[in-house]
């Protein structure tokens, strides 16, 4: 049971574009929604997080926005750049936390 | 640099073997968490310590054993290997144990299983 939907499972962006990548759950327990950046042969890092009273955070270029109602969030970069190439889990916590499968952001030059 | 150890960065082994793959937390976590990422399957978790004790349990198998010691390091044990258990496991630590801890996630080590 994948209780965290990720998608795209791919994504490619040109310099300068906006990235958007999208998460939808199930549980309504879930109450902490973090955003995962992987790049290769490294671990998972924390890039921003949201908790469901907040409709929107951002972060420098980096925004999640979340629809409480829908049980949906997504994760916005503007102005992507070559260096933001790396893949992107979306995750929700209540008492674990539960990744979703993962998107692999490509950024052409 | 996360702050948190993993040794072997790489292990290759055969079906029915045994193996431990090592943990050193960030100075000052008390909570260790294990998961298991494949292609197919994603970042799973597989289990929690937090000082010491079980905190949490997710979807690791009855041949999957692991424990924190006295120093906080911990250790996931690998037995009875199968080809399907080939994976990156990664070891992550927090300072506390709540729902909405930051995470830190060492490098991983990848387990291949012949």
């Amino acid at each position: 049971q994948q209780q965290v939907k990720q998608s795209p499972q791919s994504l490619i962006v040109q310099k300068g574009g906006i990235s958007i990548i999208n998460c939808a759950y199930e549980n309504t327990a879930f109450d902490y929604f973090p955003w995962y950046q992987q790049f290769p042969g490294k671990g998972p890092a924390l890039l921003i997080a949201i908790r469901p009273d907040v409709s929107e955070k951002k972060e420098g270029r980096f925004t999640i926005s979340f629809n409480k109602s829908a049980k949906q969030f997504s994760l916005h970069i503007m102005d992507s750049q070559p260096g933001d190439s790396a893949t992107y889990f979306c995750a929700a916590s209540w008492y674990k936390l539960t990744f979703g499968k993962g998107t692999l952001l490509t950024v052409n030059p | 640099d996360s702050g948190v150890t993993q040794t072997p960065k790489h292990l290759i082994t055969a079906t029915g073997q045994r193996v431990t793959l090592r943990c050193s937390p960030r100075s000052g976590d008390l909570s260790v968490y294990w998961y298991q990422q494949s292609l197919d399957q994603g970042l799973q978790f597989l289990i929690q310590y937090y000082n010491g004790e079980e905190r949490a349990k997710g979807n690791i198998l009855e041949r999957f054993s692991a424990q924190q010691f006295p120093d906080l390091h911990s250790e996931l044990n690998l037995s009875s290997l199968e080809l399907g258990d080939s994976a990156l496991y990664f070891c992550a630590s927090s300072v506390g144990q709540a729902f909405d801890e930051k995470l830190f996630f060492g490098s991983g080590t990848q387990l291949s299983v012949l």
